[in-house]
């Protein structure tokens, strides 16, 4: 079952960017990482998914190194909505590699 | 699309009540999955179906939970009786494959007293 460790906690200003790493020592063949963003009150949301080197879109970029057990979710130029709580999920479409971290609460100050 | 949807939003009860979640998954999604999210964690997987079948419950404590999905559609989960620690958030979440995205639903919100 593959773990995953983020830091509990990071703030940041706006109009930086914001790198939030997480590890998965144990990650498998199949699994792949996917990046959540959660608000108080809602559901998480799909940010990014990848398998492996970079991976990005309209709102953030998934780097991946070669041996897998660890990626970085990148946010550009943070703003005050941004704050929330940031979530890695290592999946294999397994119900039972489905195991969410703690998070980490991203704060943006102005 | 339409997202996910669940009902109630909210919900308080006593411990030893009963209670139903209701969920309504994005048109198409065969994978359903429930899970429970405890305040100042993430979310932790309950159960999980394809169509209308189980397809691993190993974190679902049986004997007060329990979860359907009749028709391979909606789904409801219940638990009976409630206790304390059975407050937090339920979330429903569906995905049309097993490398696709899961949506998530709004939760329901419960509360135990």
């Amino acid at each position: 079952l593959a773990k995953t460790t983020q830091p509990i906690s990071m703030d940041s200003y706006e109009g930086q960017e914001v790198n939030i790493t997480c590890s998965h020592n144990n990650i498998a063949t199949n699994d792949y990482i996917t990046w959540y963003q959660q608000f108080p009150s809602q559901g998480p949301r799909f940010i990014i998914q990848g398998y492996k080197t970079k991976v990005t879109n309209e709102v953030a970029s998934l780097f991946i190194p070669a041996d897998r057990k660890s990626s970085t979710l990148s946010l550009p130029r943070v703003s005050l909505s941004d704050t929330a709580v940031y979530y890695c999920l290592v999946d294999s479409g397994s119900a039972r590699q489905l195991t969410f971290g703690s998070g980490t609460q991203l704060t943006v100050l102005p | 699309e339409a997202g996910v949807a669940q009902s109630p939003r909210y919900k308080i009860i006593e411990k030893r009540q009963s209670v139903a979640f209701w969920c309504n998954p994005i048109s198409g999604h065969a994978t359903l999955y429930w899970y429970q999210q405890i305040l100042g964690q993430g979310p932790k997987l309950l159960i999980q179906f394809q169509n209308n079948g189980v397809v691993d419950d190993s974190q679902l404590p049986k004997d007060r939970f329990s979860a359907e999905r009749l028709k391979g559609v909606d789904s409801t989960l219940k638990i009976q009786p409630a206790k304390l620690e059975d407050s937090a958030v339920y979330l429903c979440a569906s995905r049309a494959g097993s490398q696709e995205t899961q949506y998530f639903g709004p939760g329901t919100r419960l509360l135990v007293l």
